[in-house]
């Protein structure tokens, strides 16, 4: 079984400030990992993912995380955020093979508020 | 492209009552899941489905049922409502999970659901 640990359920950041939220995970197998955006009152859109090769990954709004095996993390960085990138970030982690190859696993959310 | 499209938006059930959620994909997904997301308890898996006619218990699958009699379709159901089940629901679906190519989930945009 595969479980996530976001650090921080709420983080408060100044607009053009940088932040990190942070995930962990724990798994007896190789996962892929993922981090899910959602905006208010909206569904989830993936915002990156890393399933192989270069453990820095990068979205096209300026976020990347790196995956971290020895320390098993995905942090999720931005070095300079907008009023828009206010909203809900989830980090999950799902099997490369086997029983639970299609059952994501969630953590429980970071809420990063965006302060003018 | 609609992607994945759920019906209805919002509801408001009497404890129960019952109702059945739809949720219609036309990327010819293999894969759909329901999740219902409850505050500081991320996203958590109902029932999922890997091909038509078939379905499986996510993890807490107790109070609902699910269908997939058409390969777009997935439909979620609530025989007797629970003020337990007030929730948000999600619809996903993907693509059969593969070698590097991991399993990416497309969601809906979401049931509001409140029993009484």
């Amino acid at each position: 079984a595969q479980s996530v640990t976001q650090l921080d359920s709420q983080v408060p950041v100044f607009e053009e400030a940088p932040v990190e939220l942070r995930c962990n995970y724990s798994s007896s197998v190789s996962v892929y990992l993922f981090w899910y955006v959602q905006y208010p009152n909206q569904g989830l859109q993936l915002l990156l993912k890393y399933l192989s090769g270069s453990t820095l990954v990068e979205s096209i709004n300026g976020f990347e995380a790196e995956f971290n095996k020895s320390q098993t993390s995905f942090h999720l960085r931005k070095p300079s955020v907008h009023i828009s990138d206010t909203a809900e970030y989830f980090c999950a982690v799902i099997p490369y093979s086997g029983a639970g190859s299609y059952q994501l696993t969630f953590g429980k959310g970071t809420k990063l508020s965006v302060i003018p | 492209n609609a992607g994945v499209t759920q019906t209805p938006k919002f509801r408001v059930l009497k404890t129960g009552q019952s109702m059945t959620l739809l949720c219609a994909q036309d990327m010819n997904h293999e894969y759909m899941y329901w999740y219902r997301q409850d505050p500081g308890m991320g996203l958590r898996l109902i029932h999922y489905s890997v091909g038509e006619g078939t379905t499986a218990k996510g993890e807490v699958p107790d109070g609902y049922n699910v269908s997939r009699l058409k390969k777009q379709n997935f439909l979620l159901g609530l025989e007797s409502a629970a003020p337990s089940q007030t929730s948000v629901y999600f619809c996903a679906s993907s693509y059969t999970p593969g070698p590097h190519r991991g399993n990416i989930q497309y969601f809906g945009a979401g049931t509001r659901l409140s029993v009484l």
